[in-house]
């Protein structure tokens, strides 16, 4: 009954892969995130989705490209891996695009570059 | 831009105990959101305690309250009766328009028995 669940928990891949995590809600939200957490735990915000509609792009590298093929999943895949996308990246939902709406996460997607 | 400050990088407290855990944040909004949410070591991101800058009311959900003072741009998250299951990093986050989460760098806070 898992409410925001992404796919795989863990990835270890080398410099130059291309790779896709992917996140899917069962909670009916309209809205979808992703967000990096770096080895100091700061995290921030790389993309929002709304309907299938990119509403938020923090200026990311163009290497990494969100897809949203239904309002209930967020994929993101990520071209030419460096070793500074090693992170953990957590997909989150909220219901609409209102402001205020609390965001739900996923367990979070850690990454390893070598 | 916005921005969030977690002045205290790690804090301790025993079980029982309450601690209160600071946060400020810098805007020029009048009406926005503010979060505290917990990461343990499982690293889910779970949500605590949710606050709407525009009610006076602090939140409150069972052992843990926020006092949250508008004027000052804090908002603080006090833990009563402290478990050892509170043992986490806690980030503070800001929500502005649109629904970007504005992030705190967190703080770890450790629960002794």
């Amino acid at each position: 009954d898992t409410a925001v669940s992404q796919t795989p928990k863990y990835l270890v891949t080398q410099m130059g892969n291309d790779k896709s995590i992917k996140c899917e809600q069962n909670l009916g939200h309209d809205t979808m995130y992703w967000y990096k957490q770096d080895s100091k735990k700061f995290l921030k915000i790389m993309f929002s989705y709304n309907n299938k509609e990119l509403i938020i792009n923090e200026t990311v590298p163009n290497r990494f490209s969100p897809k949203s093929p239904d309002k209930a999943h967020l994929n993101l895949h990520i071209n030419s891996l460096e070793l500074g996308d090693s992170a953990v990246y957590f997909c989150a939902s909220s219901q609409e695009l209102a402001g205020g709406e609390t965001q739900y996460f996923g367990p979070g997607t850690r990454l390893l570059v070598l | 831009a916005q921005t969030v400050t977690q002045s205290q990088p790690e804090m301790s407290v025993q079980e029982a105990e309450t601690v209160t855990l600071s946060c400020t944040y810098d805007t020029s909004e009048n009406n926005y959101y503010l979060f505290w949410y917990k990461q343990p070591p499982s690293r889910q991101m779970i949500l605590v305690i949710r606050q709407e800058a525009y009610k006076q009311q602090n939140a409150t959900e069972n052992r843990f309250s926020v006092n949250f003072q508008k004027a000052a741009k804090s908002f603080s998250l006090k833990i009563s009766d402290s478990q050892l299951g509170d043992t986490a990093m806690y980030f503070c986050a800001f929500m502005e328009y649109g629904n970007k989460l504005v992030f705190g760098a967190g703080t770890i806070l450790r629960v002794k028995s």
